[in-house]
């Protein structure tokens, strides 16, 4: 099973402040690298799939990169209503995993 | 529109069965996979499993293989996840997704609590 490690677990930043999300996997997941945004209350939303491509309606200031095992999510400039936890999750095969989420605060 | 509706929050005891459902609406329910994640309260997601509602294929976390059941019937686009006898672990938010390419959850339901507790 690929385990895939989020740093920082917790990232102070005030609203305009850029955000820098780390996942490492395990082993190579190639792109197969998904990134969700979850409110307290609220289901997990899809923001990025396959490493770097936007999912629908996803403002351009969510940016992903990388590929084989070191992964970003990028917040170019934070929005009071982008303060909320952060997973990642790839496949191997059929497979899926998590990452145990970076909580985005607001210092 | 793309929906998934959950059934309403549960509290049962140790022992106790359960089925929770997931509807899904506004899309080709038989064409897509769809997958159940756990989180327990104040943690992260747990991928549990998926169906394809289409032919029945099921897949399951080694984690969850033989605790849960995940099932559907296409006929009223419904999926379930189901326990035989529930232990105060389970308790936790149960979500399901639509799950496309092998991995990319874009649809969620509202999730199902369950509670266990004697």
């Amino acid at each position: 099973e690929i385990v895939l490690t989020q740093s920082p677990a917790t990232l102070s930043l005030s609203p305009g402040e850029r955000a820098t999300l780390s996942c490492r996997a395990s082993q190579s997941v190639s792109s197969y690298l998904a990134w969700y945004q979850q409110k307290p209350g609220q289901a997990p939303r899809l923001l990025i799939y396959d490493a770097s491509n936007r999912a629908t309606g996803i403002p351009a200031r969510f940016s992903g990169s990388g590929s084989g095992t070191d992964f970003t999510l990028t917040i170019s400039s934070l929005e009071p209503e982008d303060f909320a936890v952060y997973y990642c999750q790839q496949r191997s095969n059929w497979l899926i995993t998590f990452g145990g989420g970076t909580k985005v605060e607001i210092k | 529109e793309v929906q998934l509706v959950q059934s309403g929050a549960e509290v049962k005891k140790p022992g106790e069965s359960l089925k929770i459902s997931c509807k899904g609406s506004g899309y080709s329910f038989t064409s897509y996979w769809i997958g159940w994640v756990r989180q327990m309260p104040g943690k992260g997601l747990e991928w549990m499993g998926i169906i394809y509602p289409g032919d029945s294929d099921t897949r399951y976390s080694p984690s969850f293989q033989g605790q849960v059941t995940i099932s559907a019937d296409k006929s009223i686009s419904t999926a379930y996840l189901q326990w035989s006898s529930l232990k105060a672990s389970d308790t936790a938010m149960y979500y399901c997704a639509r799950q496309r390419d092998g991995y990319i959850q874009d649809y969620w339901g509202q999730g199902t609590l369950v509670t266990v507790s004697s």
